[in-house]
């Protein structure tokens, strides 16, 4: 157990639609990281929030967004869902430079 | 931008066999070096990391070393293991990013026995 916690683990649902994928991460660090997992584009990083805000953004869709709430954990929202959006959705923690501590992930697969 | 290139696979060796990832990056500030490691069906593991040059990052019997003049960041092993079989990646993080990851494609490792 790596001390960061996605649910669900695995998510199945038709286009058009939308999902939430939850992450709390580990016990004391406020930064959490947001990456897609996909055999095309490899693992590309959405979105970082830090203790509330957000922090930086990367290859994140207008479709897709994210917060953290007081109590760290955050919600990524993805909406009007694609075919193309099925991968592997992993959610990361760390204080900087120390090496980020990654949860199992969310597999979703959009029919 | 920032970017990470690793060597393609699938890399096949046979255990006890030396391994070499190479991975090179691009970077304009002075970014740590990871390497990660992700077993069939599971989530991502930092295997090693180094966040200044000439820094050498061990774990596990993997080794690299943070070479700012060659910006590279090479992944070697003396003697792999059935039980290394798993796909590896080389990341950067840094300042101007929010130390966001930037990860490689990954490179498939295969060790038979």
């Amino acid at each position: 157990d790596s001390g960061v916690t996605q649910t669900p683990k695995h998510l199945i649902t038709a286009t058009g639609q939308r999902v939430t994928l939850r992450c709390s991460p580990r016990s004391g660090d406020l930064s959490v990281y947001w990456y897609q997992q996909s055999l095309d584009q490899g693992l590309q990083f959405l979105i970082q929030y830090y203790n509330g805000e957000e922090r930086a953004k990367g290859n994140i869709l207008e479709r897709f967004s994210a917060q953290q709430f007081p109590d760290l954990h955050s919600e990524l929202n993805l909406s009007s869902l694609e075919l193309g959006d099925s991968a592997l959705y992993f959610c990361a923690s760390s204080p900087p430079k120390a090496g980020y501590t990654f949860g199992s992930g969310t597999r979703l697969t959009v029919v | 931008g920032d970017s990470v290139t690793q060597m393609e696979g699938p890399v096949t060796l046979s255990e006890e066999a030396f391994l070499t990832i190479n991975c090179t990056y691009t970077a304009t500030g002075y970014p740590s070096l990871f390497w990660y490691v992700q077993y069939p069906g599971e989530g991502l593991q930092l295997l090693l990391k180094a966040t200044k040059a000439d820094d050498k990052g061990s774990n596990k019997g993997f080794e690299a070393t943070y070479r700012k003049e060659t910006t590279s960041f090479h992944l070697e092993k003396g003697s792999v293991q059935v039980s290394d079989s798993a796909v590896y990646f080389c990341a950067l993080s840094d300042q101007g990013s929010g130390y966001a990851l930037n990860f490689g494609k990954g490179t498939s490792l295969l060790v038979t026995p």
